[in-house]
């Protein structure tokens, strides 16, 4: 089982649309999680962390649910810019700095 | 500020053949990561190095190494390449150790024939 899973792709969805990213941890132990964003051919870049209470930035809500061993990323009113990978990321203090990505999935929003 | 810098950007090199990868970090960041991230994967870690000591590997074969110089910048060394190590090769660089704060920089692409 990979220690990070999300759900396969890809999502195809039409501007303004709600679209909502799952993904699930194995380690319990994990304290750290994060969404990351890679375009085409780049780099990741961060999007936003996670934090246990769910947390909002613009048109993205992130929600984490340790029981569940469950994040998840909301993205409203898609634009077409938002079209990309969106990795689950997921660390633990024990490993240091080790980041545990999930395979990514990849958003394509039409006009 | 510069980013992090990786060079070279692209590369082509043929099985059992050895390559070095470099990585500069962003100015006052003392940790550097590695990470391979084949085709429709996500970035599988390699190695961390903090304060020019290994605090992280990755279950990668022993024909990867790393080390970290003393102004900060890293070298990834991969011999007796295989095809399967074709990968965009990926340096990330942090303040410290932790898993916050990281960023990426745009990677090498290595290609093996």
């Amino acid at each position: 089982r990979k220690e990070v899973e999300q759900d396969p792709g890809p999502f195809n969805v039409p501007e303004g649309a709600t679209v909502a990213f799952n993904c699930t941890y194995s380690n319990s132990a994990s304290q750290s999680f994060f969404w990351y964003r890679q375009d085409c051919r780049k780099e990741p870049k961060l999007l936003m962390s996670v934090y246990s209470s769910g947390n909002e930035d613009g048109r993205f809500t992130a929600q984490l649910n340790r029981a569940s061993q469950y994040i998840s990323l909301l993205i409203r009113d898609s634009k077409l810019s938002d079209s990309a990978t969106y990795l689950c990321v997921v660390n633990n203090p024990n490993q240091g700095g080790k980041l545990i990505f999930g395979q990514g999935t990849e958003l394509s929003v039409k006009p | 500020d510069a980013g992090v810098t990786q060079s070279p950007t692209h590369l082509i090199k043929t099985r059992g053949q050895q390559v070095t990868l470099r990585c500069s970090p962003i100015s006052g960041h003392k940790s550097v990561s590695w990470y391979q991230q084949v085709l429709g994967q996500g970035p599988q870690f390699i190695f961390q190095y903090y304060e020019k000591e290994e605090r992280g590997r990755g279950n990668f074969p022993d024909r990867f190494s790393a080390r970290q110089f003393p102004n900060y910048s890293s070298e990834l060394n991969v011999n007796a390449l295989l095809l399967g190590d074709s990968a965009l090769y990926l340096c990330a660089s942090s303040p410290l150790g932790g898993g916050y704060g990281y960023t990426f920089g745009s990677g090498t692409r290595l290609t093996v024939v």
